[in-house]
């Protein structure tokens, strides 16, 4: 799976987009960007994922670059219980047999009031 | 509610006890992981499940860790003669073609070796 590469931390104010970047370089033809996000003490949660177009659901937007080689999260009106540590991780899609999560460091958001 | 529960929520064990995770997804779903996350650390993972068969087992699993799932629906992770190191958190996902694409993870069991 391609590597990823995101902020370590980043700041947002409460009601205000939050715009979590995440460049994947290497990023191969077949393979999706995913995004999860983990709460404190809390196992992963599914947000989004997307091969090239963007999309949207109720919990956030993904933007694909044309080139594929980066994506943004966007949470539209960020509120406090946002915070939490947002992973960009690319993979093939998960219908394939033994293909894994591959978790970096993932970027810690802050949303403040 | 991910539709995976873990038991026990906390562990705390003397070092060199043995100890066992649970995992039961709600429904039956033919693949099942289990990931390790130490303090600060993304998930990593251990070891996967296509219904009873253990197909891979990551390098982090040392032959003190062992994982069965008996007829392919929960799955127990046990490790032996613990050691400090193995304080984390142990996270289990499911998913299936009944799930879409995306993974669904339980909400860990911490355990705590002292």
């Amino acid at each position: 799976d391609a590597k990823t590469t995101q902020p370590t931390s980043m700041d947002c104010a409460e009601g205000r987009a939050a715009n979590l970047p995440c460049n994947h370089s290497t990023i191969s033809g077949n393979e999706y960007v995913y995004w999860y996000r983990q709460i404190h003490s809390q196992g992963p949660q599914y947000i989004i994922h997307g091969l090239k177009n963007n999309e949207t659901n109720e919990m956030a937007s993904l933007i694909i670059t044309e080139d594929r080689k980066s994506s943004t999260l966007i949470l539209p009106h960020a509120t406090l219980r946002d915070t939490a540590v947002y992973y960009c991780i690319v993979r093939v899609a998960m219908d394939n047999a033994g293909n894994m999560l591959t978790f970096g460091g993932g970027t810690r958001l802050m949303v403040k009031p | 509610d991910t539709g995976v529960s873990q038991n026990p929520r906390h562990k705390i064990t003397k070092r060199g006890q043995n100890v066992t995770f649970r995992c039961d997804p709600i429904s039956e779903h033919n693949r099942l992981y289990w990931y390790r996350q130490t303090l600060g650390q993304g998930p990593e993972f251990l070891t996967y499940f296509q219904n009873e068969a253990q197909l891979e087992k990551s390098r982090l699993l040392s032959d003190r860790f062992s994982a069965e799932r008996p007829k392919g629906s929960f799955s127990t992770l046990e490790i032996q003669r613990t050691e400090q190191g193995d304080s984390a958190m142990y996270l289990c996902a499911i998913w299936g073609q009944a799930l879409g694409t995306e993974a669904f993870f339980g909400q860990g069991t911490r355990l705590t070796v002292v």
